[in-house]
Formats: C-alpha cells, structure tokens, sequence
C-alpha cells in the first residue's frame, strides 16, 4: 500500500504559467517532505523540503505548501520554463528517521514554450 | 566533480542468475541506499547502510543482498530468488548517517532486464 500517492501522472503547462503539482500521503507519522526533480537518464536531485512545524517554504520560483489535516502537499513553480520539464518525486519520512523516506509515484511535467 | 556513479546503466540477466549492481560515491558520505522504481510506483527501499560493514533491510529487501566493505561502494546483488526483478534500481548515498534536510544525492540508475 502507497503511502504516498501523485495522482496525476503528467502536467502540461504554458511557459510562463504556473506549475502545480500534488501529493498526498497517509501516515499520520510523516513530518519531513521533499521535493525530487528528475531528468531522463540521470538520477533525482534534491529541490525543496519543509517539515511539519512549517506549512509553507519558499526557494526562488519554487514553493512548496503544507496541510497537516488534509495530509497533502503541493509544488508551486512560478513562473514556469521549459527546463522546468522533468518528472517531479514527493517524499516522506516519519519523525526524523531520515533512512527511511517513501516515495509517490511521480508527475511528469511538460512546460511549453 | 564529486558524485555517485552506478554502473552499468542496462544489464540483461538470464533467469536464475545472480548479477551484481555497482554503486560508488566520492562525497565521502556515511550513508548509502538502494532503491527500485516500477513503472507507476514510486521508490522502494530495498537497502540501506549507515555506517562500514553494517547494513539494514529495507521494505522489499526479499531476493536481494548488499555488502558494505567499504565506505564508498555499496553494491547490489540480485538473486535468483528475485521473483520479478525487471525493474529501474537508484542507489543514493547521505551524509552523516541519514538525509538531511538536503535529501539524498542519487546516482543515474542501473536499468536491469531479465530475459
């Protein structure tokens, strides 16, 4: 059973437009989340994270936003570009046992230039 | 360029043999993991090691084994007993015995094929 869920497999967007990308997890235990881009052929990097005791943190065009009572967080890219294209992971890990982070299933999304 | 570097990027394996996953890291990090990714699934802890010579199991560790003789190499093997192996696999490594609040650094993946 997934613990963490990106219900949509793929997200086209406008250059220029916002990004949107959803996730949602089930363990009430989850209290640490990232944000994984990923290219063809290459591994996921690192984008964004946020703990529980924040419901929102901010890196230049990426934000990402928390709601403990609806276990679901979101990525917003504004504005978008074309190199934004890629497939984008959630993760979750529960009270800080960073060995073990559960992964979604992943959104790829295509920015149109 | 410090990274991690898993090789090969495909593999073909016959059923009933054992093939052996390279990963190897050149960032110095404590912590090294495996994963396997299906296709409309996410990543799935098969193993992970935070220190020399001590690894634990992770959700799907079943058909699979690791050693970790030294800090920097953290190969996989997959065993005949792999019931369905076919599958993308990503090794990660993290500093100071887990991912901080930068995550893991991932290799490109090893793209195993049984045929």
């Amino acid at each position: 059973d997934q613990q963490v869920k990106q219900n949509s497999p793929s997200l086209s967007v406008q250059e220029g437009r916002i990004s949107i990308l959803n996730c949602d997890y089930t363990n009430s235990m989850f209290d640490y989340f990232l944000w994984y881009k990923k290219y063809p052929a290459e591994g996921p990097t690192f984008l964004i994270s946020i703990s529980s005791i924040k419901d929102k943190n901010e890196d230049g065009r990426f934000t990402v936003f928390l709601n403990k009572s609806a276990k679901h967080l979101s990525l917003h890219i504004v504005p978008s570009q074309p190199g934004d294209s890629a497939v984008y992971f959630c993760a979750a890990s529960a009270r800080g046992n960073f060995n073990k982070f559960y992964f979604g299933s992943g959104t790829k999304l295509n920015v149109k230039p | 360029d410090g990274g991690i570097t898993q090789s090969p990027k495909y593999l073909f394996r016959k059923e009933g043999q054992n093939v052996t996953l390279s990963c190897e890291q050149n960032l110095n990090h404590d912590a090294m993991y495996w994963y396997r990714q299906d296709p409309g699934q996410g990543l799935r802890l098969i193993y992970y090691s935070q220190i020399v010579n001590d690894f634990q199991k992770g959700d799907i560790a079943e058909g699979y084994s690791v050693s970790r003789e030294k800090k920097e190499s953290f190969p996989l093997t997959v065993t005949s007993a792999q019931k369905n192996p076919t599958a993308f696999y990503l090794c990660a490594s993290s500093a100071y015995g887990g991912a901080n609040s930068y995550g893991y650094t991932f290799g490109s993946g090893t793209r195993l094929t049984v045929v």
